[in-house]
């Protein structure tokens, strides 16, 4: 079965350091990849997708995602985190062969000033 | 991207009560999709409404519980019949655009006393 897993319910971080949010998946071919961010009270915003090419990957807001086909994971950076940049993460596969998408359980960042 | 409105944003009913939530996209799209994020969790698609033939459900989700309206191509609406507090959640509508990404509305936020 294809899924996808966030194993941290919550990351903290403090204000200017790095930030990773982890996602690791189980596809069968090549997955199609995507972050997404929501914001209290807000629907999700699309951030970052891989489909293809390079491993690495940017998005809005200054995000990034590293593609790693032999660790089947997808992890969400950024260089320097901010405050505003505390929301609610998901990390989400499409099944292939259809137009349906599989999302993660979210990982809750905390950026402490 | 898609500019997706939703009415409406929030909701109080009562058990044993139907509401209709409806779903605007800013230009045509072939299908729109329902998800229910409930508190705490996930989002899990509900349905795949296609213009001009009936929705699509997933498993667990009912057209009776849950009909949909697709008139045209821009618009559709999902309604939460004979509610319960387990109906609880957030309902979120969603289209595909360019290569493969999904894009969502606000959401409607629904509680049911």
């Amino acid at each position: 079965a294809q899924s996808v897993a966030q194993p941290e319910d919550q990351v903290n971080v403090a204000e200017g350091n790095p930030l990773t949010v982890k996602c690791t998946y189980s596809v069968s071919g090549n997955p199609y990849l995507f972050w997404y961010v929501q914001y209290p009270n807000r629907g999700l915003q699309f951030l970052l997708k891989y489909i293809t090419g390079d491993n690495l990957v940017k998005g809005s807001y200054g995000f990034e995602a590293e593609f790693n086909k032999s660790q089947t994971s997808f992890h969400l950076k950024k260089p320097s985190a901010l405050v505003s940049d505390s929301a609610l993460y998901f990390c989400a596969v499409r099944v292939l062969g259809t137009y349906k998408y599989i999302f993660g359980t979210g990982t809750r960042l905390k950026v402490l000033a | 991207s898609a500019v997706i409105s939703q009415k409406p944003s929030r909701d109080i009913c009562q058990r044993g009560t139907s509401l209709t939530i409806q779903c605007q996209v800013d230009s045509q799209v072939t299908m729109m999709f329902w998800y229910r994020q409930q508190p705490g969790q996930s989002l899990t698609l509900i349905a795949t409404a296609n213009q001009g033939s009936e929705a699509t459900y997933e498993s667990g989700f009912v057209i009776d519980k849950f009909p949909i309206s697709r008139p045209n191509l821009t618009f559709s609406t999902l309604t939460v019949s004979n509610m319960s507090p387990e109906d609880s959640s957030i309902y979120l509508c969603s289209v595909r655009r360019g290569q493969e990404t999904q894009y969502f509305g606000p959401g409607t936020r629904l509680l049911v006393l």
